[in-house]
């Protein structure tokens, strides 16, 4: 068990919907890292954020958006739905913002998009 | 942009045969490099990192990756697998942005079989 949480565990929607994912980092990390992991792409680093702020900005679609609240958990939306976007999305979580730190992976959120 | 080249998606031993899972990467400059493992329907779970220092980085379970800046490699080895070994391997490099951040970039996935 990493210390991360992430929920729903799995997601199965429709196209054109919007969903949201939840990440809980390990107590003390700062800082939250979005995947996602599907077999056309393998692993995509999406987004960052450390300490409530936009940290670095990876190949996140314009329909995804995250943010990280005061209590450091943070969210994925992902809108407008397409077939494409049924992928593992995963967060990590770190102490630093620079990645020297080791990253923490929770177990994921499969979505699939119907 | 970095690219991470992981070659052979599938690569097959004995058990107590040597593992090797060859990473190279494309930056001129020594980024930090990573290793992760991958065991089915949970999520990576770091095996090494090299950052500075010594280039021979040892990780764990008997893993190790020696980080070779002339040939912008970082292979991974373990001298005798094991049943458990089985599972999915990553490297993955990290850059510096430049607006300071740090963008992390994974190669394709090595799928480690082990044979008894």
């Amino acid at each position: 068990d990493s210390g991360v949480t992430q929920t729903p565990k799995h997601l199965i929607t429709a196209t054109g919907q919007r969903v949201t994912l939840r990440c809980s980092p390990r107590s003390g990390d700062l800082s939250v890292y979005w995947y996602q992991q599907s077999l056309d792409q393998g692993l995509q680093f999406l987004i960052q954020y450390y300490n409530g702020e936009e940290r670095a900005k990876g190949n996140i679609l314009e329909r995804f958006s995250a943010q990280q609240f005061p209590d450091l958990h943070s969210e994925l939306n992902l809108s407008s739905l397409e077939l494409g976007d049924s992928a593992l999305y995963f967060c990590a979580s770190s102490v630093w913002d620079d990645l020297r730190g080791q990253q923490y992976f929770g177990p994921g959120t499969r979505l699939t998009v119907l | 942009a970095q690219s991470v080249t992981q070659l052979g998606s599938h690569v097959s031993v004995s058990e107590g045969a040597l593992v090797l899972l060859r990473c190279n990467y494309s930056s001129s400059v020594p980024p930090y490099l990573f290793w992760y493992v991958q065991y089915p329907n949970q999520g990576l779970q770091l095996l090494l990192k090299y950052t500075t220092g010594a280039t021979l980085v040892k990780g764990i379970n008997g893993f190790e990756a020696e980080f070779k800046k002339s040939e912008t490699s970082f292979h991974l080895t373990k001298p005798s697998a094991h049943m458990s070994d089985a599972a999915e391997y990553f490297c993955a490099v990290s850059d510096r942005a430049s607006g300071g951040s740090y963008i992390p970039t994974f190669g394709r996935g090595t799928s480690l079989i082990v044979h008894p």
